[in-house]
């Protein structure tokens, strides 16, 4: 089945503790991005890459790290967690070219930083 | 700061209406807009993109684009409770096919049996 997987589900950590979240693609996408859901504010984006070794900044990219060294991964790495970041993430994949704005999300991350 | 606008409802409709969900964006160069239809508790999925000014119709589903006025629309005929969601509208943030999409606040359409 195709999909994108991301682990954990849920998440409830404390301040500065550093955290991974994983993504994963079993299509064989060259793009993937990480995306943040509040309310009110709809889906940001927080990081993207096109390929391997290849990753930019979303609109909200502070605070956190990604990196692309498989095709198939996308970790996103808040290395000192805040309250703040507190929200439901969604990774997404897709194909290249216009196909990249056609996105296949994963189930989400649900994230609590007290 | 390009954007994308939507009210954000609750819009209702009754079982078997026409519901019409609209978006506004404020980049003119975008040229390609998406939506995407979010369960509660589930993930955003596409179900419709339009690339050219006019209509497109798929199914119950038909999306409108107004280029000279921003405007975006997406029409769903013959409502059911099932169509009960909020329904997302993204821009294409960038141009050469970057992937990066503006996605308004999204609308919370409910469809009432």
């Amino acid at each position: 089945e195709a999909q994108v997987t991301q682990n954990p589900r849920y998440l409830i950590t404390v301040t500065g503790k550093k955290l991974t979240v994983t993504c994963s693609q079993n299509m064989n996408h060259e793009y993937m991005s990480w995306y943040r859901q509040d309310p009110g504010l709809g889906l940001r984006q927080i990081y993207y890459s096109m390929n391997v070794e290849v990753t930019d900044k979303g609109d909200v990219p502070e605070g956190y790290k990604v990196s692309r060294k498989e095709k198939r991964n996308f970790p996103l790495i808040l290395e000192s967690p805040s309250p703040n970041q507190t929200s439901l993430y969604f990774c997404a994949s897709s194909s290249p070219g216009h196909l990249a704005y056609e996105q296949y999300f994963g189930p989400g991350t649900r994230l609590t930083v007290t | 700061q390009k954007e994308v606008e939507q009210n954000s409802g609750p819009l209702s409709v009754p079982e078997g209406a026409i519901a019409s969900l609209n978006c506004t964006y404020s980049d003119r160069g975008s040229q390609s807009f998406f939506w995407y239809r979010q369960y509660s508790g589930k993930s955003p999925e596409l179900i419709m993109f339009i690339y050219s000014n006019g209509d497109k119709e798929d199914g119950r589903f038909t999306a409108q684009l107004n280029k000279a006025s921003q405007y975006v629309s997406l029409l769903i005929r013959d409502s059911q409770p099932s169509d009960s969601a909020t329904y997302l509208c993204a821009g294409a943030g960038g141009s050469s096919n970057t992937g990066k999409l503006i996605f308004g606040q999204g609308t919370t359409l409910q469809v009432k049996p």
